[in-house]
């Protein structure tokens, strides 16, 4: 089957503090894994994504790390501010070459607490 | 650039009509799909459209229905409306030419809310 499952639905940290979000995908074709974010009233917007011949990839303070054998990955924010305080969507690609789709997880809101 | 643009922006109904509603994509981008966003379901897959045709469909039933124009602009129709129907309807564009093992960011469009009555 086609699914994406997201952990936690809610997250609560201190600034300054890390957050970490992990999904795990069922198809083992997928290769393609972006990461949204969706502020309040707003659209998602992607923030970083990672292709299946690489495992891990960084940028400034956020990092996504892959485990293709395990099918999972992961969100890594370090240094939290306020205003990382959103939903996050993980996605998986379903299908191959140009012709695919992109199934996401339900979700986890964030909230970085002052 | 401009963004990904939808109209109208909010729209109520009530049950048994049906509605339309419109997307236009990036300059360029050929790619658009449509994604159902209800609180706690997250992004839910509708279709995806490229060069005017249907290419990739979610498991949405048949009362959902999209077609794209020859200028990329996407419109997606849902008859019989459903109380259920209520949600934000987000589309996004993407370049869509990607061939192989490559794949093209999707940006989203600022959504449409469907309240049905």
């Amino acid at each position: 089957g086609e699914n994406v499952e997201q952990h936690p639905s809610t997250l609560s940290v201190q600034e300054g503090d890390s957050a970490v979000i992990k999904c795990t995908y069922s198809d083992s074709a997928s290769n393609y894994f972006p990461w949204y974010k969706q502020e309040l009233g707003k659209r998602p917007q992607l923030i970083i994504d990672i292709r299946s011949n690489v495992g891990e990839k960084k940028d400034q303070r956020i990092a996504v790390t892959l485990n293709k054998t395990a099918k999972h990955f992961s969100l890594h924010i370090t240094e939290t501010q306020p205003e990382d305080s959103a939903v996050y969507f993980c996605a998986a690609s379903i299908g191959g070459g140009s012709n695919y789709k992109l199934t996401f997880g339900k979700g986890t809101l964030l909230t970085v607490n002052p | 650039k401009a963004g990904v643009t939808q109209t109208p922006r909010y729209l109520i109904k009530t049950r048994g009509q049906q509605v339309t509603l419109s997307c236009s994509p990036i300059s360029g981008h050929r790619s658009v799909s449509w994604y159902q966003q209800t609180p706690g379901q997250g992004l839910q897959f509708l279709f995806e459209y490229f060069s005017e045709t249907q290419r990739n469909k979610g498991n949405f039933p048949g009362r959902f229905s999209g077609r794209q124009f020859s200028n990329s602009r996407s419109e997606m129709n849902v008859s019989t409306l459903e109380l259920g129907d209520s949600a934000l309807y987000l589309c996004a564009s993407s370049s869509g030419l990607a061939g192989g093992k490559t794949y093209n960011e999707q940006f989203f469009g600022p959504g449409t809310r469907l309240t049905v009555l």
